[in-house]
């Protein structure tokens, strides 16, 4: 159980393009999914947090207009990186947080290698 | 800005050494996780700790939480090749936000 997936695995787009990524759980319900950024050989920096139904939060320095989060349903959240850039490239993971349970554990996506040339 | 320094970025041993990784925070967490995470994939969970000088033993690794709850430790005993990988503490906000910690790759080699 807690099984979080992730679509694509790896993308590659040209510069200026938007790339969306999918954020699944696939057998339990998420009210919150947690985005990250890894770049090479560093650790995961949490982007945003996204509550279903609701706006997201973003963290200080994210750009809210550039990486765009739907949180529409309890088992999906989507992130769309507009307008990328090869500094956009890096690893994004996502992670779930079950509604049921009282604890904080989140489950992680496998991640998605996004490559903008 | 890295709230959760870990020690040493990076170690490289010979297969049945031990060794420990160390985490250090200035603030205070509810909680605080270790996962590891291979190339390419999402962090898996090792461990959570909670209580302020807890232990807790996985196997050949033992976790530590450190009495004040800003700090905590890894150690594993007789190293494995299989144990290689990028081992991450995490403190856990009252929000039920990760704050990850700046990572320890490790490389064992047979």
């Amino acid at each position: 159980g807690a099984v979080v997936s992730q679509h694509p695995s790896w993308v590659i787009c040209k510069s200026g393009t938007s790339v969306k990524i999918e954020c699944r759980s696939l057998d339990f319900q998420a009210t919150t999914m947690f985005w990250y950024r890894q770049f090479p050989k560093q650790s995961l920096m949490l982007m945003a947090t996204s509550n279903e139904g609701s706006k997201a939060t973003y963290e200080q320095g994210v750009e809210k207009d550039k990486f765009l989060i739907n949180h529409a349903s309890l088992t999906l959240s989507t992130l769309t990186v507009t307008s990328a850039h090869p500094e956009d490239s890096s690893f994004y993971i996502c992670s779930a947080r079950d509604r049921r349970e009282g604890s904080y554990e989140q489950y992680f996506g496998p991640g998605t290698r996004l490559t903008v040339t | 800005t890295q709230l959760l320094e870990q020690s040493p970025q990076f170690l490289s041993i010979q297969e049945g050494e031990n060794l420990t990784v160390y985490c250090n925070s200035s603030s205070v967490f509810s909680s605080l996780q270790w996962y590891r995470q291979e190339p390419g994939e999402g962090p898996v969970l090792l461990v959570t700790v909670v209580t302020g000088g807890e232990v807790k033993k996985l196997k050949r690794l033992t976790f530590q939480f450190g009495d004040a709850r800003k700090d905590s430790s890894l150690h594993i005993t007789a190293a494995q090749p299989g144990d290689t990988g990028l081992y991450l503490c995490a403190g856990v906000r009252l929000s039920g936000q990760l704050t990850f910690g700046s990572g320890t790759q490790l490389t064992v080699l047979p």
